[in-house]
């Protein structure tokens, strides 16, 4: 079983939906990192958290320590918000471990 | 704040030879991380450098290697390519060492080994 495991793997909707990406892992952290990577490769930082919810523009955010568990939520999606969705964790030895990602597809 | 710079951006190799990929971090940015992604696959950690040292390690075999120059510029080497070495390599850069501190990435130098 993977340290960290994201869910859904791929996720199809429309423009103007509600998402929610998952995330829990099975690992002491001190962080909790949301990522963005658009099929050019680039990847964009979009949260470090290690507790409670930040919001940032329509993302936003939430980790739940006791649980284990983040949520990445998009408020009116739009299709430049298309992307591979990432979770990494900082484990103890301050090393990042990396899910899957999800992969977000907006249609119009 | 220019960002994180990877060059080249693309490149191709034929197995056998040696590649040399750079990056240069953010200004200020002490730590440099290099990962490779290959498709379908998510970010193996390759190693990480902080201070012209090699401060972390992944599970890849010798022929991955590193360095760092003292204005925190970092090489990446693959000798002897293989055609799995085919993937997109990224680093990143951040403040501080390890996963404590955000982590900004390079678009990645994309390479094929054919």
């Amino acid at each position: 079983k993977n340290e960290v495991e994201q869910s859904p793997q791929n996720l199809t909707a429309q423009e103007g939906e509600f998402i929610t990406i998952n995330c829990s892992y099975s690992v002491g952290i001190s962080a909790l990192h949301w990522l963005q990577q658009h099929p050019g490769g680039g990847i964009v930082s979009l949260f470090m958290l290690s507790s409670g919810k930040k919001k940032h523009g329509r993302l936003i955010a939430t980790i739940n320590i006791q649980e284990k568990h983040s949520s990445l939520h998009i408020t009116a999606s739009h299709p430049r918000d298309s992307a591979v969705y990432i979770c990494a964790v900082t484990g103890s030895n301050y090393q990042l471990i990396w899910g899957a990602g999800t992969k977000l597809i907006i249609k119009p | 704040k220019a960002g994180v710079t990877q060059t080249p951006r693309y490149l191709i190799k034929t197995r056998g030879q040696q590649v040399t990929l750079s990056c240069s971090p953010i200004s200020g940015h002490r730590s440099v991380s290099w990962y490779q992604q290959t498709p379908g696959q998510g970010l193996q950690f390759l190693f990480e450098y902080f201070s012209e040292t090699q401060r972390n390690k992944g599970n890849f075999p010798g022929r991955f290697s590193g360095r760092q120059f003292s204005n925190s510029r970092s090489e990446m080497n693959v000798s002897t390519l293989e055609l799995g070495d085919s993937a997109l390599y990224l680093c990143a850069s951040s403040l501080i060492l390890g996963g404590r501190g955000e982590a900004f990435f390079g678009q990645g130098t994309r390479l094929t080994v054919v």
